[in-house]
């Protein structure tokens, strides 16, 4: 079946940097994706959404971009900090509303 | 945004037992699911917890194993049946509102079966 799924595994980026997260998707009937951040112990948290009418959407130092074309999705964020490690998952509304599927999850590190 | 509660938050039980997993949301929701998250893994989704009617199931997931309620727009539990080994993970309680709203997790609930 079609299935959402990520480059990295685990990204280390220093303090400052910028971080780019990325995940592939293969279903095209998909409309609504959310990034989200898991902490260790947590259960994941809301970072960010887009929904397949748009190709951009920034937050609080979080950009999505959507790229339909090429059934891409990426998650950048400016100026990582510490409180920025965690796992990150793409989730893809999957038929109906409120049932998503996951990526495999990216480990970021963010070192000094 | 929807604050969701989910008790016990760890356990830590014997095989053959059953063990249930309770949720709570702060507000009425539209939707509420139930995810595993396999140690090291991903969130895979075991059913929607439907008000009033038994839960609609994913493949790989039976309601034998995983009995599910939801008696009202708040609260719903998850039953891991007859537990082995091979069951412990997190379960995470998830719910969404109206069309348009993200979804939101509870913290999830850390199960390990010996």
């Amino acid at each position: 079946g079609e299935s959402v799924g990520l480059h990295l595994p685990t990204l280390s980026v220093q303090e400052g940097d910028n971080s780019i997260i990325n995940c592939a998707y293969s279903n095209s009937a998909s409309d609504y994706f959310i990034w989200y951040k898991q902490e260790s112990g947590k259960g994941p948290q809301f970072i960010i959404d887009i929904r397949s009418n748009m190709d951009k959407r920034q937050g609080q130092r979080v950009t999505v971009l959507l790229n339909k074309t090429v059934k891409h999705l990426s998650l950048q964020i400016a100026a990582t900090q510490p409180g920025d490690s965690a796992v990150y998952f793409c989730a893809e509304n999957i038929i109906s509303w409120g049932k998503f599927q996951f990526g495999a999850g990216t480990q970021v590190v963010v070192t000094p | 945004s929807a604050v969701i509660s989910q008790k016990p938050s760890r356990d830590i039980c014997q095989r053959g037992t059953s063990l249930t997993i309770q949720c709570q949301v702060d507000s009425q929701v539209t939707m509420m699911f139930w995810y595993r998250q396999q140690p090291g893994q991903s969130l895979t989704l075991i059913a929607t917890a439907n008000q009033g009617s038994e839960a609609t199931y994913e493949s790989g997931f039976v309601i034998d194993k995983f009995p599910i309620s939801r008696p009202n727009l708040t609260f719903s539990t998850l039953t891991v049946s007859n537990m082995s080994p091979e069951d412990s993970s997190i379960y995470l309680c998830s719910a969404t509102g109206d069309l348009g709203t993200e979804a939101f997790f509870g913290q999830g609930t850390r199960l390990t079966v010996v």
